[in-house]
């Protein structure tokens, strides 16, 4: 199967921050690669798919970029909202893997 | 709007079975276009996926899980079923049931249960 490999795994920012999320596939994915957003006692959220499409109804300063094994999600300002638990998902192979997950916290 | 709802006993003593039921509403759940999965989450851990079924049946399971889990659907009903059996305080999670919407290069989960507990003790 499939290792997803995320990094760091938690991070510690302040509101208007860029902020940058890496994720490493053990192999080749192409771009079936997804970001999903966590919130506490909340399930996940999709945010971005394909590794750089955006999920409908989310806020354009999420993006996603890479192909093959190397993957990021940077928020580009962040805001209150943002700070949650971040998780890559690769969708290339049926056997689906999620990477460790990446915590988001306030400075 | 579609919605997922899980339910089944929050609480399941060792070595027995933990059995939980996904239901859909509002929308399809016949399609070659998705299918239905369980991912769980451990306390304060990561989400591991436990496995996928099709409308017809057809099954994909996480190789670490495989040799204990079972997933079964009931179209007519619009549900699906999660066993996991010899069950130890390791497979005490939040358990969620999603859809798996695959068109083009869109392969995402996109639509979420809200999740159960269920606990593994004596």
């Amino acid at each position: 199967d499939i290792q997803m490999t995320q990094s760091p795994s938690s991070l510690s920012a302040s509101v208007g921050d860029r902020v940058t999320i890496t994720c490493r596939a053990s192999q080749t994915i192409s771009r079936y690669l997804n970001w999903y957003q966590q919130k506490p006692g909340k399930a996940p959220k999709v945010l971005i798919y394909s590794a750089s499409s955006l999920q409908s109804g989310v806020p354009s300063r999420f993006s996603g970029s890479g192909s093959g094994t190397d993957f990021t999600l940077t928020i580009s300002s962040l805001q209150p909202e943002d700070f949650a638990t971040y998780y890559c998902q690769q969708s290339y192979r049926t056997a689906r893997t999620f990477g460790q997950g990446t915590k988001l916290e306030i400075k | 709007q579609l919605q997922l709802q899980e339910s089944g006993p929050g609480l399941v003593k060792p070595s027995e079975t933990l059995s939980l039921t996904c239901s859909v509403s509002g929308g399809s759940f016949s399609s070659s276009s998705y299918c239905w999965g369980w991912i769980r989450q451990p306390p304060g851990k990561g989400l591991e996926w436990i496995g996928n079924i099709y409308y017809t049946g057809s099954t994909d399971y996480n190789p670490s899980l495989k040799s204990r889990v079972t997933i079964s659907v009931d179209t007519s009903r619009k549900q699906f079923s999660l066993n996991l059996s010899s069950v130890t305080a390791a497979d005490t999670a939040v358990y969620y049931c999603a859809r798996d919407s695959s068109s083009g290069w869109y392969d995402a989960f996109d639509i979420w249960g809200q999740g159960t507990m269920v606990t593994v003790s004596s």
